[in-house]
């Protein structure tokens, strides 16, 4: 009954590769969201979406492209790796008008 | 603009004593305040938050804040610290919500038995 779950937990992958991370709320919320947490624990936004339509994007390179097929899932695609983009990548949600984020467990990447 | 300070990376306290972590906050309109707390490998969980409602605010496992807006702070406190809070704390602020939220660095606690 995971409220708000990410796959796969751990990602090791090798420079210049395209990956992608799962995730998918079961709270009926209408906007989701992905945090990158950087090795100093420094928690920022980069995207935010809202009924399927993107509503903020904090100046992340274009090579990171979220993917919302419905309501209840946003995705996260990352092309052409590189080693700065290893990090904890956080999904997160919430419900309309409200003011408390879900977050879900976080997806470790490792680009080597 | 909105952005969170939080004084000391790393806080260490006796188990039973009062826990402190603090943080500072600006912003130029009203703020929501947060704290979540993060434990080893997992993800952030909401301890407690402010909405301009009440300024002291009560929070999960005996946590609870107060909003002092002349101080622009919103201080972490337990009175009685136990061997499972130790965690990651993060304050965040946001002027409209959950959908912009400003993270702190983060106060490591620890408690010594």
């Amino acid at each position: 009954d995971t409220a708000v779950s990410q796959t796969p937990k751990y990602l090791v992958t090798q420079m210049g590769n395209d990956k992608s991370i799962k995730c998918e709320q079961n709270l009926g919320h209408d906007t989701m969201y992905w945090y990158k947490q950087d090795s100093k624990k420094f928690l920022k936004i980069m995207f935010s979406y809202n009924n399927k339509e993107l509503i903020i994007n904090e100046t992340v390179p274009n090579r990171f492209s979220p993917k919302s097929p419905d309501k209840a899932h946003l995705n996260l695609h990352i092309n052409s790796l590189e080693l700065g983009d290893s990090a904890v990548y956080f999904c997160a949600s919430s419900p309309a008008g409200d003011t408390e984020a879900f977050f879900g467990q976080g997806t470790r990447l490792t680009v080597v | 603009a909105q952005s969170v300070t939080q004084l000391g990376s790393h806080v260490s306290v006796s188990e039973g004593a009062l826990v402190l972590l603090r943080c500072n906050y600006s912003s130029s309109v009203p703020p929501y305040l947060f704290w979540y707390v993060q434990y080893p490998n997992q993800g952030l969980q909401l301890l407690l938050k402010y909405t301009s409602a009440a300024t002291l605010v009560k929070g999960i496992n005996g946590f609870e804040a107060e909003f002092k807006k002349s101080e622009t702070s919103f201080h972490l406190t337990k009175p009685s610290a136990h061997m499972s809070d130790a965690a990651e704390y993060f304050c965040a602020v946001s002027s409209t919500g959950a959908n912009n939220l400003f993270f702190g660095t983060g106060t490591r606690l620890t408690v010594i038995p």
